[in-house]
């Protein structure tokens, strides 16, 4: 059982919709962070949210950190080929001191 | 900045033979971690450490794996001997340890192939 449940795994759209995917656990988290990887590269590191109920922005992507620090999601508007990648949550749990990932979410952006 | 390097970017290795990877972290952090990621599995931590010492290392999958840091600014993880179910993609990652908003920066990956 994963620690962090990501879903969908896999998601296909068209350039210009929306999207969420979520990051679910029944741990708390001290906080929560968000990686995108592309093909032949390391995760790099989009965002980190650390307080219950905390949104952050990063240009169309705005991610949310659940009030019960539990799960998080990002929501990306109006998507682009340049969103394709996947995407990754990471947590370093209330109790531990190591970061943990999620599976990931593969996004698949269609022009 | 040049980031977090390692090497080498492909290996491709016959099973029974040692194998090496190494890992250049950012220059000042202080902790630093070797991930592996599959398809199957997604990114494992394997072992990390803090101001070169090994702190955990419970993710190591048997004893053919073992990992260094020496001084600083190196870290090698050695796989002796190899097994193909250790083909996968090997991060390495660093990071300035502290409180809750760890940033780490991973390198670009050692993608093994053991044949």
């Amino acid at each position: 059982t994963q620690l962090l449940e990501q879903s969908p795994q896999f998601l296909s759209i068209q350039e210009g919709e929306n999207l969420t995917v979520y990051c679910n656990s029944s741990s708390v988290f001290s906080s929560l962070q968000w990686y995108r990887q592309e093909p032949g590269e390391g995760p790099v590191l989009l965002v980190t949210v650390v307080t219950g109920g905390e949104v952050k922005k990063l240009k169309r992507l705005t991610f949310q950190f659940g009030d019960a620090r539990k799960d998080s999601s990002l929501h990306i508007t109006a998507a682009q080929p340049g969103d394709t990648g996947l995407y990754l949550c990471a947590g370093v749990r209330v109790s531990g001191s190591r970061l943990t990932f999620g599976e990931g979410t593969q996004l698949t952006v269609n022009p | 900045d040049a980031g977090v390097i390692q090497s080498p970017r492909h290996e491709v290795t016959e099973m029974g033979q040692e194998v090496t990877l190494r890992c250049k972290p950012i220059s000042g952090h202080n902790s630093l971690f070797w991930y592996r990621q599959t398809m199957m599995r997604g990114l494992e931590l394997l072992i990390y450490f803090n101001n070169n010492v090994p702190i955990d290392d419970s993710g190591m999958p048997e004893d053919r794996f073992s990992a260094k840091m020496p001084n600083a600014s190196f870290s090698t993880l050695k796989i002796q001997p190899s097994e193909p179910r250790d083909s996968a993609v090997y991060f390495c990652a660093s990071s300035l340890a502290g409180g809750a908003k760890w940033s780490y920066t991973f390198g670009s990956g050692t993608r093994l192939t053991v044949v």
